[in-house]
Parts: structure tokens; sequence; C-alpha cells
């Protein structure tokens, strides 16, 4: 069965301290999509990135990089240099290529940057 | 600038009552969803559309309907509200078929006393 795993319930750090965000899936599909999303404060999730399965390369957007492991089933999101801004909820979601329209969510992992 | 835009930010309700829930998107967009979020239990879904007047029930339906008439708006509904629908619940769209990420509205918390 398809599921996501965000271990981490909740996680404080303090600025510029560096934090990974960990998720693991299961899925039966070899050809699947992974995503994840940011929730601030205002409550409007907005997507971060999307990665199919068949690309394994490490993905890098300013101080926000992602490491998609298909041995060990994860993909982890690292925030570099943390700020406050980066306060959030963060999910991790997977969809299956027989059902690509919808998305499995992780139940979430709360950031907590302090100044 | 696109957006998926939800009636009410707030809303307190009675046990009992019959609740309306709209969304409404601008991207011209197949694929409509309603979902629920709980701590520690992530997004759950309840209701899917994939066209006008299509639906397909979520992982959680009980307790909702929903109704599509036209394709930029998705209506979420509580025959009989009851305290366990307290919650978060947002609405999303996308393209059908496709990998595309779905957009989000600002979510609307419903308290039902």
């Amino acid at each position: 069965a398809q599921k996501v795993t965000q271990a981490q319930t909740e996680i404080s750090v303090v600025e510029k301290e560096d934090v990974t965000l960990d998720c693991v899936y299961e899925t039966r599909d070899t050809t699947y999509y992974l995503f994840w999303y940011k929730q601030p404060p205002s409550g409007e999730l907005v997507f971060l990135i999307r990665r199919n399965s068949f690309d394994e390369q490490n993905e890098i957007s300013g101080r926000y990089s992602w490491n998609f492991q298909k041995s060990t089933s994860s993909f982890n999101f690292t925030i570099t240099a943390s700020q406050v801004v980066d306060s959030a909820v963060y999910f991790c979601a997977l969809s299956e290529a027989y059902n690509t329209d919808k998305l499995i969510f992780g139940t979430g992992t709360r950031l907590q940057v302090f100044p | 600038d696109v957006k998926v835009t939800q009636s009410s930010r707030y809303l307190v309700k009675r046990t009992g009552e019959k609740v309306f829930l709209e969304c409404v998107q601008d991207m011209d967009h197949e694929n409509m969803f309603w979902y629920r979020q709980d701590p520690g239990l992530g997004l759950r879904l309840i209701y899917f559309s994939y066209d006008v007047k299509m639906k397909e029930k979520g992982d959680i339906p009980e307790g909702y309907s929903v109704s599509r008439e036209k394709k930029e708006r998705f209506s979420l509904i509580l025959e009989s509200a009851s305290t366990n629908q307290t919650s978060m619940y947002l609405c999303a769209s996308s393209n059908r078929g496709g990998v595309d990420e779905q957009f989000f509205g600002p979510g609307t918390r419903l308290t039902v006393l």
C-alpha cells in the first residue's frame, strides 16, 4: 500500500542552522512522483518541488536542496542557513503512475526557526 | 496571478446545521479536491472531482457530500454538522492526467459547537 511517513513532528532550530526534514515513502509502483509543499502560518500550501522516480539527481534551489534515494525510499529536504521566514509546516507527498491525479500526503513536519 | 479562493477563512456553526464550503479556481483546471487537515493526521482527501458533475470519494467521505455544477466551482456540504467535523478544510485544483502540482486555497477553519 502507498504511504508517506514524516517521522519528525516538530523541529526547532536557531536562525542560520541547517535543518533536514525527512520523508520516507512506500509504493509498489515503479513510476511515481514525489512532492514537497510548504504551509506557512497563512494556511495556503505552496508547492516547492516535484521529482519523478526515474530522476534520482539531487536538486538545489537557493537555500533548499532535496536528496532522493530510491534505495532507502527517501526524499529528504534540507534548508541551509535557515531563516525565520522558513517557519512553516512542510508536507511530503506521493502520487503514483496509475493515478497521478491524487496525492498521498505525509502528516507534516512543523519547523520553527527562532531568531 | 492564479488563484484558488475559498468563501470563508473562519466559520462557526452549530451541531445539526447544514454547512456549505465554497471553492473557486480561475485556472481552468479539471480536477478539484477537498481535504481536511487535523493535527497529527496531515491532509486527508474527502472528495475529488475530475469534471463537472463527476465526483469520487476520497479517504474520509462519511458525513460529507460535494457538488460541481461548474468547472470553476466545487462545493463541500456538511449535511448535518457535528462537533467531530471541526477542522481546517482545504480546497485544491490541478490539471487532469498530468503530474502537475495541486494549487491550494487558503483554507477554511470550521468550528462546530
